[in-house]
């Protein structure tokens, strides 16, 4: 079984400029969520996709936005880049509702110059 | 706002010796806890979880400790094993397949 997978797997952009994250989940789950690992710091959570729908957003300015295609995958964008949100994306999946955990893709490393 | 904590950043451990993982929390509402490990370039994997009707739960070498009275959580992992030696996170949730609130994270070393 695929797991979950990310593109691209790095990713240098300069600030003020826009970018969209990728993510593909497993098979069969229809829930999405996106983190942000930035350096030092645990995972923050960004948003919740399930069914197409947004469920939920963290404290994130509304620059941060995505959206969840009919085949589940969703897509992370990020406007006007700030040399902060230079961090680890991390995408995960979960069949709603799961015994377990999320399982989650190997992210995308963002850096902004 | 931190709801869930850990506060020690790294922790370093003899090979074969118990590593205890610590964390705490503070919204009452939550009620799903887990842990997860995560190896550097590499997304967070699922360790093991407890709900909040129980106090502990096993899974081989990792035993997951809760004390809901002090809002508090721990990992136990016996005998630990140099491999072990990654990041784990704490997480929370207050929903079955809500979001889910992590903590910082404990470096662990496991020294052979």
């Amino acid at each position: 079984e695929a797991g979950v997978t990310q593109s691209p797997t790095h990713l240098i952009k300069t600030r003020g400029q826009q970018v969209t994250l990728r993510c593909s989940p497993i098979s069969g789950h229809t829930s999405v969520y996106w983190y942000q690992q930035a350096l030092g710091l645990g995972l923050q959570f960004l948003l919740w996709y399930d069914e197409g729908e947004e469920r939920n957003r963290g404290n994130f300015p509304p620059r941060f936005s995505g959206r969840q295609f009919p085949n589940y995958s969703s897509e992370l964008n990020v406007n006007a880049l700030e040399l902060e949100d230079s961090a680890l994306y991390l995408c995960a999946s979960s069949l709603p509702p799961e015994s377990g955990g999320y399982t989650f893709g190997s992210g995308t490393r963002l850096t902004v110059v | 706002d931190q709801q869930v904590k850990q506060n020690s950043p790294s922790l370093s451990v003899q090979e074969g010796r118990i590593s205890i993982l610590n964390c705490d929390y503070t919204n009452s509402m939550f009620d799903y806890f887990l842990w997860y490990k995560k190896y550097p370039a590499e997304g967070p994997t699922f360790l093991i979880s407890i709900s909040s009707i129980k106090d502990k739960n096993e899974d081989g070498r990792f035993t997951v400790f809760l004390n809901k009275s002090a809002k508090h959580l721990s990992l136990h992992i016996v005998p630990s094993q140099p491999g072990d030696s990654a990041v784990y996170f704490c997480a929370a949730s207050a929903e079955y397949g809500n979001k889910l609130v992590f903590g910082a994270g404990t470096i662990l070393r496991v020294k052979s």
